[in-house]
Formats: structure tokens, C-alpha cells, sequence
């Protein structure tokens, strides 16, 4: 979708590091996600935002940590980044006028810790 | 405990031959039953979304119906451009959705 974006793309860390991903949208739409994506999982929501500085955890949030303090943006955090943090992440908004269920995903990052 | 899961995992189709992928369903207070399509490489992209058992809804060779149990998406006559991965979700309280892994299509011109 054209109004999210996510940075980087690509990244390559190591373990022990702190990692920030961002997603930034131009909607205005209310509702904000984080999920990552691995072969055999599927999608699995890390944490989700329902408003500026208001988030809750989501499925598997351990290790992770997130922020909102504007409506565009959302941060997830690794304070140290593990090999098992190795994914895909995608973020995801909702909560625009006319269309409050449906949610529609970032580019997403592919992220590898070593 | 809350599970979508989706059959089957892969679908190879000869390009015009009609098929239907599944998605089954144990999700408490289901507020929404969606499809995504996934192309390699990219973010899933906002197919359907379906509210109540008998609901149907088509875009282009898709057709979504919902039953109490499950899902279906059928490809009438697909081409080589469907092929993707498909993916199924159930919405919980609190807008969330709970996806099945996907059924990987590939359409054979």
C-alpha cells in the first residue's frame, strides 16, 4: 500500500545489538501493527497500537518493545537482538473512514541476526 | 484456543482450471473472516472480507464464501497472474487478526 512505509528494507545485525524498524503512515488511520512472518508460522502479531502512546502487547512480544508518540509513525525495538529475532516484519494500519476492519500491510523489513 | 488453518499448504493449476483453497476456522466471537493475497518478496494485500455465515463476494476470478466452520476462495478459470500465496485471517476483539500460514498457488500457463 502506497501510504505505509517501512525502514530499512534490509538489515543485517548481530546478536546482542539494539535493532529499531520503523513503519510510517501518511492515512491517518487510528490502528497500527507489528507482525513477523516465518515459514511454517505465518503472520504473528508483535505488538499493536489503538492510538498515540497507547500500545499492547499482541502473540509474541517477548524481547520486544514498541512506541507511538505521533499518529504516523511506530517503532519496534530489539534492545538485543537474538538469532531467533531472525524474520520478516511487516507492519500493518487500520481504522480509516470506511474501511475500520480491514488492514493493510507494509513493504516490510527483512531482518538477519548473526 | 483461537486457530485458522488452511488447506492445502500448495496448489499447482494449469492455467483455466478452477479450483477452491480452504480456510477452517476456531476463532471465539469471530468479528470478520479476511483474505489476503502475497506476492514473493512483498506485504499481503486486502482481498475480502466476510462477516456472516452465507456471505459471499467476488473481485475479478475470486469468489470468498463463509460458512459457521470455514472459508473458501475460488479461482474460476485462473491465469498465470494469480499465481501467490493466499492467506486466511480471523478478527478477534481489539481488531486483531489471526492468520493461517497460506496456500501457496501457482498457475502453470
Amino acid at each position: 500500500d502506497a501510504g505505509i512505509t517501512q525502514s530499512p528494507r534490509h538489515k543485517v545485525t548481530e546478536t546482542g545489538t539494539p535493532v529499531t524498524l520503523r513503519c510510517h503512515q501518511t492515512e491517518n488511520h487510528r490502528y497500527m501493527y507489528w507482525y513477523r512472518q516465518d515459514p511454517g508460522h505465518g503472520l504473528r502479531l508483535i505488538h499493536y497500537s489503538y492510538g498515540v502512546k497507547d500500545t499492547d502487547k499482541g502473540e509474541v512480544s517477548d524481547g520486544y518493545s514498541v512506541s507511538r508518540s505521533k499518529t504516523e509513525d511506530f517503532l519496534l525495538t530489539l534492545e538485543s537482538a537474538t538469532s531467533s529475532q531472525t524474520s520478516v516484519y511487516f507492519c500493518a494500519m487500520a481504522g480509516g473512514l470506511g474501511t475500520a476492519n480491514e488492514q493493510f500491510f507494509g513493504p516490510g523489513t527483512r531482518l538477519t541476526v548473526l | 484456543e483461537d486457530q485458522v488453518t488452511q488447506s492445502p499448504e500448495a496448489l499447482r493449476l494449469q492455467e483455466g482450471e478452477s479450483s477452491s483453497l480452504n480456510c477452517s476456522y476456531t476463532v471465539s466471537g469471530l468479528r470478520g473472516l479476511f483474505w489476503y493475497r502475497q506476492d514473493p518478496g512483498k506485504g499481503p494485500e486486502f482481498l475480502f472480507t466476510l462477516y456472516s455465515a452465507g456471505e459471499e463476494k467476488e473481485k475479478e476470478r475470486l469468489k470468498a464464501t463463509l460458512t459457521k466452520k470455514e472459508s473458501f476462495l475460488h479461482i474460476t478459470a485462473p491465469k498465470p497472474e494469480d499465481s501467490a500465496t493466499y492467506l486466511c485471517a480471523g478478527k478477534t476483539g481489539a481488531n486483531n487478526l489471526f492468520f493461517g500460514t497460506g496456500t501457496r498457488l501457482t498457475v502453470i500457463p
